[in-house]
Formats: C-alpha cells, structure tokens, sequence
C-alpha cells in the first residue's frame, strides 16, 4: 500500500513532441505528490508537486494532472526538449512528518 | 550560496568492511535524508535526521546508521558491507523535518566487491 507504480519505464519522444508519464497509488493518506528530475551523475530535483485538492497544476511547460478518485496522477511536458532527456520519479508523501516515496522512474529520451 | 555537497563521490569497498559516507546540507536547511538508490530504481528512503536524532526511519536494517552533528552535516555508517549495498546514496537537505521542499546532493557511488 506504500507504493507509487509509475509508467512507461522508458519513454522516446521527438522534439516539439507531448511526453506523458503515468503513476498510480494505493495509500489514500498520501497528500503531497513531486515529480522530480534526474540527469545523470546528478541528485534528484524537484520539477513541480501538486496536492490532492487541486486537479491540475502548470508550470511552463510542465503539467501536472490529479485525478484523486482514480488516485492516479501523470505529468506532461509539452514542446518536449532534447534538454529535458533525463529521468523522471513521480513520488508522494503522507502526513507532514512522512517520508517520500518514489516510483522506479521513467528514462525519457528527446530525439530531434 | 553552495547546495549540497556530499563526499566521497565515489568508493570502492570489500564484503564485510564498513564505510562512512558524509553531507553537508544546503545553507540555511536543518534536516537531512538519507536515500538508496540502485541502479535503475527510485530512491530509497533510509532515515532523517533531525535535531542530531534519528527521526524517521525507512525498511533498512540497522547495519545502516548515521548521526548528525550541531552544524546540521551528518555522516551515514555501513556496517558489515554486502554487495546488494553497491548502490547511489543520495543526501537531501531541507528546512525542518517536513520533507516536501528537499534538495539533493549529487550521491556517493559505493561499489562493494
């Protein structure tokens, strides 16, 4: 019940193009859902989270949308970059004081 | 203004020995996570530290300890090394114990052989 599924595991998008990751979870005491990016050699970083009362949160070309009853979220990125290639973990968290809980990751390639 | 900072950048240990990774957190952050990373998967989670303790704790056994000093870096502590523990450990810092705006280190690669 503590787990986050994420989907694709890998992800190959031309450039200009929409790239969609799914995630899913079971544990309706999550409240706090990132996304985090990750080059290689580098940590984590946080790209854009969102909360369960909200059903879409936007930033740049980044989007987030929440469907609560379904207890699924994705991310967008739209106009898709050869920059964004990275990996991406969707995540979430329950109560203030509860640890971070990340999903196994989506390797995203932009190809030009 | 410097991020997290964690060292060594990489390692190279035996089965059976013992290893001390450090961090220093981001200025100004008080709190600092430990995550596992293998290859290929998500981070994760080892335990926070808090106030110089142990505040949360994650599904690791306790080989696994760390300790936080009054100047907020902390250092994790491998004992009895095995290789599943070759991995990516990551360090995040934040300010105070509620881990939503955490930033992370660029990780210590150990490979145990």
């Amino acid at each position: 019940q503590q787990q986050v599924k994420q989907s694709p595991q890998s992800l190959i998008v031309q450039k200009g193009g929409i790239s969609i990751i799914n995630c899913a979870y079971e544990n309706t005491a999550f409240d706090y859902f990132p996304w985090y990016q990750q080059f290689p050699g580098k940590g984590p970083a946080l790209l854009i989270a969102i909360r369960p009362d909200v059903s879409e949160k936007k930033e740049g070309r980044f989007t987030i949308s929440f469907n609560k009853s379904a207890k699924q979220f994705s991310l967008h990125i739209m106009d898709s970059q050869p920059g964004d290639s990275a990996t991406y973990f969707c995540a979430a968290k329950g109560t203030s004081y509860d640890k971070v809980i990340f999903g196994p990751g989506t390797s995203l390639s932009v190809i030009p | 203004d410097a991020g997290v900072t964690q060292s060594p950048t990489h390692l190279i240990k035996t089965r059976g020995q013992q290893v001390t990774l450090r961090c220093s957190p981001k200025s100004g952050h008080d709190t600092v996570s430990w995550y596992q990373q293998a290859l290929g998967q998500g981070p994760q989670f080892i335990f926070q530290y808090y106030e110089e303790e142990e505040r949360q704790r994650g599904n690791f056994p306790d080989r696994f300890s760390g300790h936080q000093f009054p100047n907020y870096s902390s250092e994790l502590n491998v004992n009895a090394l095995l290789l599943g523990d070759s991995a990516l450990y990551l360090c995040a810092s934040s300010l105070g114990a509620i881990q939503e705006t955490q930033y992370f280190g660029p990780g210590t690669r150990l490979l145990v052989l």
